[in-house]
Protein backbone atom coordinates (compact mmCIF):
# COMPACT_ATOMS: atom_id res chain seq x y z
CA UNK A 1 0.00 0.00 0.00
CA UNK A 2 1.07 3.76 -0.65
CA UNK A 3 2.18 5.81 2.07
CA UNK A 4 1.97 9.48 1.83
CA UNK A 5 3.82 11.33 4.72
CA UNK A 6 2.88 15.14 4.80
CA UNK A 7 5.69 17.87 6.34
CA UNK A 8 5.06 19.93 7.96
CA UNK A 9 1.95 18.71 10.45
CA UNK A 10 1.38 22.27 11.06
CA UNK A 11 2.38 25.44 10.29
CA UNK A 12 1.96 29.11 11.40
CA UNK A 13 2.09 32.54 8.87
CA UNK A 14 0.79 35.38 7.86
CA UNK A 15 -1.03 36.75 5.42
CA UNK A 16 0.92 37.62 2.53
CA UNK A 17 3.68 34.86 3.19
CA UNK A 18 4.11 32.14 0.44
CA UNK A 19 3.65 29.02 2.08
CA UNK A 20 4.91 25.54 0.69
CA UNK A 21 3.67 22.06 1.60
CA UNK A 22 5.35 18.76 1.01
CA UNK A 23 3.80 15.30 0.16
CA UNK A 24 5.62 12.10 -0.09
CA UNK A 25 4.96 8.45 -1.52
CA UNK A 26 6.26 5.74 -0.14
CA UNK A 27 6.42 4.61 -4.35
CA UNK A 28 6.19 6.10 -7.60
CA UNK A 29 3.06 7.50 -8.44
CA UNK A 30 3.41 9.40 -11.43
CA UNK A 31 1.83 12.46 -10.99
CA UNK A 32 -1.87 10.61 -9.29
CA UNK A 33 -1.82 13.08 -6.19
CA UNK A 34 -4.77 15.24 -5.42
CA UNK A 35 -4.80 18.52 -2.88
CA UNK A 36 -7.59 18.95 -0.92
CA UNK A 37 -8.72 22.34 1.28
CA UNK A 38 -10.77 21.50 4.28
CA UNK A 39 -12.14 24.13 6.96
CA UNK A 40 -13.01 23.27 10.43
CA UNK A 41 -16.66 21.00 9.80
CA UNK A 42 -16.76 21.49 6.50
CA UNK A 43 -16.08 18.51 4.00
CA UNK A 44 -12.71 18.64 2.44
CA UNK A 45 -12.63 20.55 -1.15
CA UNK A 46 -10.52 19.27 -4.30
CA UNK A 47 -7.87 21.79 -5.06
CA UNK A 48 -5.19 20.48 -7.69
CA UNK A 49 -5.30 16.75 -9.15
CA UNK A 50 -2.94 15.43 -11.89
CA UNK A 51 -0.33 16.60 -9.18
CA UNK A 52 -0.36 20.03 -10.79
CA UNK A 53 -3.81 20.73 -12.66
CA UNK A 54 -6.18 23.52 -10.69
CA UNK A 55 -9.26 22.80 -10.09
CA UNK A 56 -12.30 24.98 -12.02
CA UNK A 57 -12.82 27.78 -9.79
CA UNK A 58 -9.70 27.25 -7.40
CA UNK A 59 -7.48 30.98 -7.18
CA UNK A 60 -4.53 30.88 -9.12
CA UNK A 61 -2.39 31.44 -5.74
CA UNK A 62 -2.86 27.75 -4.95
CA UNK A 63 0.35 25.64 -7.46
CA UNK A 64 0.90 22.04 -7.18
CA UNK A 65 4.25 20.51 -8.63
CA UNK A 66 5.93 16.91 -8.58
CA UNK A 67 5.85 13.91 -9.99
CA UNK A 68 7.13 10.27 -8.68
CA UNK A 69 7.48 10.57 -5.06
CA UNK A 70 7.85 14.21 -3.88
CA UNK A 71 5.30 16.87 -4.14
CA UNK A 72 4.82 20.39 -2.95
CA UNK A 73 1.57 22.85 -2.72
CA UNK A 74 2.36 25.77 -2.54
CA UNK A 75 0.53 28.90 -2.03
CA UNK A 76 2.03 32.10 -3.08
CA UNK A 77 0.80 34.99 -1.19
CA UNK A 78 -1.63 33.51 1.85
CA UNK A 79 -5.21 34.87 2.23
CA UNK A 80 -6.96 35.08 5.49
CA UNK A 81 -9.70 32.44 3.71
CA UNK A 82 -6.88 30.37 3.21
CA UNK A 83 -6.25 28.79 6.92
CA UNK A 84 -7.45 25.64 7.09
CA UNK A 85 -5.91 22.12 6.90
CA UNK A 86 -4.71 20.72 3.76
CA UNK A 87 -4.54 17.24 2.54
CA UNK A 88 -2.81 15.22 -0.01
CA UNK A 89 -4.09 11.38 -1.62
CA UNK A 90 -3.27 9.28 -4.33
CA UNK A 91 -4.94 5.97 -4.58
CA UNK A 92 -6.30 4.89 -1.29
CA UNK A 93 -4.59 6.96 0.93
CA UNK A 94 -4.32 10.03 2.57
CA UNK A 95 -1.82 11.95 3.97
CA UNK A 96 -1.89 13.04 7.85
CA UNK A 97 -2.97 16.71 7.25
CA UNK A 98 -0.96 19.71 7.38
CA UNK A 99 -2.87 22.55 9.40
CA UNK A 100 -2.15 25.83 8.36
CA UNK A 101 -2.89 28.70 11.49
CA UNK A 102 -2.36 32.19 11.20
CA UNK A 103 0.30 33.82 12.93
CA UNK B 1 -24.49 22.15 -9.36
CA UNK B 2 -23.51 18.70 -7.99
CA UNK B 3 -25.28 17.48 -4.53
CA UNK B 4 -24.45 14.64 -2.24
CA UNK B 5 -26.56 14.61 0.25
CA UNK B 6 -25.13 11.82 3.43
CA UNK B 7 -28.29 10.73 5.93
CA UNK B 8 -28.68 7.82 8.19
CA UNK B 9 -25.96 8.89 10.89
CA UNK B 10 -26.69 8.72 14.95
CA UNK B 11 -25.58 7.12 18.15
CA UNK B 12 -25.45 3.28 17.97
CA UNK B 13 -23.97 0.70 20.45
CA UNK B 14 -20.88 -1.60 19.90
CA UNK B 15 -22.20 -4.56 17.79
CA UNK B 16 -24.95 -2.41 16.39
CA UNK B 17 -25.84 -1.97 12.72
CA UNK B 18 -26.55 1.32 10.73
CA UNK B 19 -27.45 1.85 7.17
CA UNK B 20 -25.77 5.15 5.38
CA UNK B 21 -27.55 7.22 2.21
CA UNK B 22 -26.44 9.05 0.17
CA UNK B 23 -28.75 11.29 -2.68
CA UNK B 24 -26.78 12.44 -5.16
CA UNK B 25 -27.93 14.88 -7.86
CA UNK B 26 -26.62 17.73 -10.73
CA UNK B 27 -25.00 14.85 -12.35
CA UNK B 28 -25.12 11.26 -14.18
CA UNK B 29 -25.01 9.80 -10.95
CA UNK B 30 -24.64 5.83 -13.27
CA UNK B 31 -21.27 7.05 -15.24
CA UNK B 32 -19.12 7.80 -11.75
CA UNK B 33 -17.07 5.75 -9.43
CA UNK B 34 -18.43 6.65 -6.25
CA UNK B 35 -16.98 6.21 -2.39
CA UNK B 36 -17.33 6.41 1.35
CA UNK B 37 -14.75 8.55 2.50
CA UNK B 38 -14.58 8.79 6.79
CA UNK B 39 -12.62 11.40 9.68
CA UNK B 40 -12.90 10.18 12.84
CA UNK B 41 -12.75 13.41 15.03
CA UNK B 42 -9.55 15.22 15.01
CA UNK B 43 -7.96 12.88 13.00
CA UNK B 44 -7.22 12.58 9.28
CA UNK B 45 -9.08 11.51 6.07
CA UNK B 46 -9.54 7.67 4.96
CA UNK B 47 -11.11 5.62 2.15
CA UNK B 48 -13.98 3.27 3.29
CA UNK B 49 -15.07 1.69 0.41
CA UNK B 50 -16.21 2.44 -3.20
CA UNK B 51 -17.95 1.16 -5.95
CA UNK B 52 -17.75 0.76 -9.51
CA UNK B 53 -20.59 2.81 -12.31
CA UNK B 54 -22.67 -0.61 -12.30
CA UNK B 55 -22.18 -1.65 -9.03
CA UNK B 56 -19.86 -4.96 -10.37
CA UNK B 57 -16.61 -3.90 -8.55
CA UNK B 58 -16.50 -2.95 -4.79
CA UNK B 59 -13.28 -2.03 -2.48
CA UNK B 60 -13.29 -1.82 1.18
CA UNK B 61 -10.13 -0.43 3.18
CA UNK B 62 -9.17 -3.70 5.44
CA UNK B 63 -10.81 -2.61 8.61
CA UNK B 64 -13.83 -2.52 7.07
CA UNK B 65 -14.06 -5.72 5.22
CA UNK B 66 -16.73 -8.20 6.21
CA UNK B 67 -18.43 -5.79 8.29
CA UNK B 68 -19.38 -3.06 5.74
CA UNK B 69 -21.22 -3.22 2.63
CA UNK B 70 -21.52 -0.53 -0.34
CA UNK B 71 -24.12 -0.69 -2.74
CA UNK B 72 -25.66 1.97 -4.84
CA UNK B 73 -28.79 2.05 -6.95
CA UNK B 74 -28.41 3.98 -10.13
CA UNK B 75 -32.20 4.32 -10.66
CA UNK B 76 -32.83 6.18 -7.34
CA UNK B 77 -29.11 7.92 -7.68
CA UNK B 78 -28.61 7.28 -4.41
CA UNK B 79 -25.84 5.79 -2.81
CA UNK B 80 -25.36 3.20 0.57
CA UNK B 81 -23.05 2.17 3.10
CA UNK B 82 -24.46 -0.81 5.64
CA UNK B 83 -22.49 -1.06 8.71
CA UNK B 84 -22.53 -3.88 10.93
CA UNK B 85 -20.26 -5.12 13.66
CA UNK B 86 -19.52 -1.45 14.23
CA UNK B 87 -17.11 -0.60 16.68
CA UNK B 88 -15.80 2.29 18.69
CA UNK B 89 -13.26 3.19 16.50
CA UNK B 90 -15.66 3.76 13.31
CA UNK B 91 -17.01 6.31 14.93
CA UNK B 92 -16.51 9.29 12.30
CA UNK B 93 -17.96 11.74 10.00
CA UNK B 94 -18.92 9.82 6.94
CA UNK B 95 -18.59 11.80 3.50
CA UNK B 96 -20.38 10.31 0.21
CA UNK B 97 -18.17 11.02 -2.88
CA UNK B 98 -17.43 11.10 -6.27
CA UNK B 99 -14.76 9.59 -7.93
CA UNK B 100 -12.97 10.84 -11.29
CA UNK B 101 -11.67 7.25 -12.14
CA UNK B 102 -9.10 9.20 -14.35
CA UNK B 103 -7.04 11.09 -12.05
CA UNK B 104 -8.00 9.20 -8.93
CA UNK B 105 -9.35 11.59 -7.01
CA UNK B 106 -12.52 12.89 -5.52
CA UNK B 107 -14.26 15.69 -7.23
CA UNK B 108 -17.58 16.45 -4.55
CA UNK B 109 -18.10 16.32 -1.37
CA UNK B 110 -21.33 15.34 0.50
CA UNK B 111 -21.35 17.36 3.88
CA UNK B 112 -21.00 14.82 6.10
CA UNK B 113 -23.11 12.63 8.50
CA UNK B 114 -21.90 11.92 12.13
CA UNK B 115 -21.52 7.94 13.08
CA UNK B 116 -20.47 7.62 17.17
CA UNK B 117 -20.45 4.06 18.22
CA UNK B 118 -20.73 3.96 21.81
CA UNK B 119 -22.42 2.14 24.87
Amino acid sequence: DIQLTQSPSFLSASVGDRVTITCRASQDISRYLAWYQQKPGKAPKLLIYGASTLQSGVPSRFDGSGSGTEFTLTISSLQPEDFATYHCQAGWTFGQGTKVEIK
Amino acid sequence: EVQLVESGGGLVQPGGSLRLSCAASGFTFSRYWMSWVRQAPGKGLEWVANIKQDGTDKYYVDSVKGRFTISRDNAKKSLYLQMNSLRAEDTAVYYCARDDYASGSVWDWGQGTLVTVSS
